[in-house]
């Protein structure tokens, strides 16, 4: 079955960085589009970022861009999002997210890896 | 940039049906997908691409889209149901998401 693992969040200071990884199995992982989507505490969903299945592809949202870098290594069924610069509006629980097609709808969700920024 | 509105809060009658808007500047000319939230869990698909349902998702669940506003419907609305809900659509290569909208089953 379809899993999708989250890994890599903890507490850190404004201004610092933190790398996210999520593991991907019971499908082929190259063949999918993936996105990070979080969501702060008590909030809605704020999409973050897509990598499209080669990587050709990759996008963000404005509130990110800049800051972030989605990547993905298909060899190891995993997704990445670095994260640098952090701010206390960046905490938030992060999920990666499967994408059934190019810009459709989200199929698969894992359970999100919690990031907290705070001095 | 295009916004995806939809109403903090939606209260139904038990066994009544809900509808659940999602507004946007001519929404109807593109596809919007719906997801159910429970507390302490990751979003579920209930309805994509307007109207369809996936597998395993109750048939109370439906969706339409036309003009400004694409609905979710619940109907029979179980307390079951008294949780978080969330429209999606893209735009100009973006993903956008609803703010979200509490059911609450009276």
């Amino acid at each position: 079955q379809v899993q999708l693992v989250e890994s890599g969040g903890g507490l850190v200071k404004p201004g610092g960085s933190l790398r996210l990884s999520c593991a991907a199995s019971g499908f082929t992982f190259s063949d999918y589009y993936m996105s990070w989507i979080r969501q702060a505490p008590g909030k809605g969903l704020e999409w973050v970022s897509y990598i499209s299945s080669s990587s050709s592809y990759t996008n963000y949202a404005d509130s990110v861009r800049g800051r972030f870098t989605i990547s993905r290594d298909n060899a190891k069924n995993s997704l990445y999002l670095q994260m640098n610069s952090l701010r206390a509006e960046d905490t938030a629980l992060y999920y990666c997210a499967r994408e059934y097609s190019s810009s459709s709808y989200f199929d698969y969700w894992g359970q999100g890896t919690l990031v907290t920024v705070s001095s | 940039s295009y916004v995806l509105s939809q109403p903090p809060s939606v209260s139904v009658a038990p066994g009544k049906t809900a509808r659940i808007s999602c507004g946007g500047n001519n929404i109807g000319s593109i596809r919007v997908h719906w997801y159910q939230q429970k507390p302490g869990q990751a979003p579920v698909l209930v309805v994509y691409g307007d109207s369809d349902r996936p597998s395993g998702i109750p048939e109370r669940f439906s969706g339409s889209n036309s003009g400004n506003t694409a609905t979710l419907t619940i109907s029979g609305t179980q307390a079951m149901d008294e949780v978080d809900y969330y429209c999606q659509a893209w735009d100009n290569s973006t993903v956008l998401f609803g703010g979200g909208t509490k059911l609450t089953v009276l």
